[in-house]
């Protein structure tokens, strides 16, 4: 049974560009969620999504976007990078209608913007 | 907001050494609380969970348990190895939301 997987693994883009991260949720997962953990900090909440809609969304600008596709698979996409943006990318995701869920992290994608 | 306060690291222990992390917590309603594990370059790794007042969550002899009357989750081991240094993280999870609030890592470090 595959967890979560994430791709890339590690990137480095330019100030100003802009990027695209993917996501695969674990297996029976419907839910996708986004975190951005920085360098020494906790992770800290992007946006979810839910029946291919942003449920939720943390204290992020609209710079951040994202998408699920009809199979659960999800993208995130950061427009015009800033330094501040080099982060640990972390997807997580979960089965919507479990109490007490269980959310699954995947190994992450490294984003180093110069 | 809900939040999550974790003691400060390093924590520096000797093998087989008894450990013990505080987390506390602020939430409305009654929350689902985790510990996390990074291990150096990873993601994270759920630990252990516990998902109503006075469960006891267990794995790989850590444990930790819900005490809503003091609103902690402390995360404790009898006898640590040199393998359990990693960063863990104190998490709570809302009543109704499935959003994670992480409190910002204890790095341990266990010494031969």
């Amino acid at each position: 049974d595959a967890g979560v997987t994430q791709s890339p693994t590690h990137l480095i883009k330019t100030r100003g560009q802009q990027v695209t991260l993917r996501c695969s949720p674990k297996s029976g997962h419907d839910t996708v969620s986004w975190y951005q953990q920085a360098l020494g900090q906790g992770p800290q909440f992007i946006f979810q999504y839910y029946e291919e809609e942003e449920r939720q969304r943390g204290n992020f600008p609209d710079r951040f976007s994202g998408h699920q596709f009809p199979n659960y698979s999800s993208e995130l996409n950061v427009n015009a990078l800033l330094l501040g943006d080099s982060a640990l990318y972390l997807c997580a995701s979960s089965y919507y209608y479990s109490s007490g869920n269980t959310i699954y992290f995947g190994e992450g994608s490294w984003l180093t913007v110069v | 907001g809900d939040s999550v306060t974790q003691m400060e690291g390093p924590v520096t222990l000797s093998e087989e050494a008894f450990l013990t992390i505080n987390c506390t917590y602020t939430a409305t309603g009654y929350p689902s609380l985790f510990w996390y594990v990074q291990y150096p370059g990873e993601g994270l790794q759920l630990l252990l969970k516990a998902t109503k007042a006075d469960d006891k969550g267990s794995n790989k002899g850590f444990e930790a348990t819900y005490r809503k009357e003091t609103t902690s989750f402390h995360l404790e081991k009898g006898s640590v190895q040199v393998s359990d240094s990693a960063v863990y993280f104190c998490a709570l999870l809302s009543q109704g939301f499935q959003k994670l609030v992480f409190g910002t890592g204890t790095r341990l470090l266990v010494s031969p």
